[in-house]
């Protein structure tokens, strides 16, 4: 079966810091990959996507790249603000013509130091 | 456009009672599925609905059950709750299956004492 994994964390930065979250999945076929950011007592937020190798989501300075060969979509922000401070899920939604459920990593918590 | 709404947002129930949480999706989504966030599992993927059809189902017990309206409105129903019931439970909808972005309401948080 499908199945994602991250970093649990907690992974405490300075501000300004360098940000990567890695996240490595296991699927048959072509899976969408996402990343959802969940702020303090709030639901999921999609942050970004991507939906074929090679694809780069991006979003709020955020990039993570679809890496067939290593099969990985690592999350990285090249400076993190306080703001960022929230719990980040790896998922992917898996093809083909039934629905899919997404299957989540289990989240990493961050948490930004100013 | 709205975004994925659930009601009611906050509950608390009694073992053994029975809870129905409401979700309506993103105007012209006709998927809607449902998942469970505890600290212990993580997000659990419970069931999936399209055009009122239950197309897939997670790994819980007959006492989750859900449902859609024609309306693409979605409910979800956990019969004889258990203390381990407590959880966020969350919504989500997209316009298609398979690989369409799923997007996430704020969650119904239920406490069960």
């Amino acid at each position: 079966g499908n199945s994602v994994t991250q970093m649990e964390g907690p992974v405490t930065l300075s501000e300004e810091a360098f940000l990567t979250i890695n996240c490595t999945y296991t699927a048959t076929g072509y899976p969408s990959l996402f990343w959802y950011v969940q702020y303090p007592g709030e639901g999921l937020q999609l942050l970004l996507k991507a939906t074929k190798a090679d694809d780069k989501g991006s979003n709020k300075g955020f990039e993570a790249t679809y890496r067939k060969e290593t099969t990985s979509f690592h999350l990285e922000k090249g400076s993190v603000q306080v703001s960022d401070s929230a719990v980040y899920f790896c998922a992917l939604s898996g093809r083909g013509g039934g629905a899919d459920g997404l299957t989540f990593g289990k989240g990493t918590h961050l948490i930004i130091q100013p | 456009k709205a975004g994925v709404t659930q009601t009611p947002r906050y509950l608390i129930k009694t073992r053994g009672q029975q809870v129905t949480l409401s979700c309506s999706p993103i105007s012209g989504h006709r998927s809607v599925s449902w998942y469970q966030q505890t600290p212990g599992q993580g997000l659990q993927f419970l069931f999936e609905y399209f055009s009122e059809t239950q197309r897939n189902k997670g790994n819980f017990p007959g006492r989750f059950s859900g449902r859609q309206f024609s309306n693409s409105r979605s409910e979800m129903n956990v019969s004889t709750l258990e203390l381990g019931d407590s959880a966020l439970y969350l919504c989500a909808s997209s316009f298609g299956q398979g690989g369409n972005t799923i997007y996430f309401g704020e969650g119904s948080w239920l406490t069960v004492v």
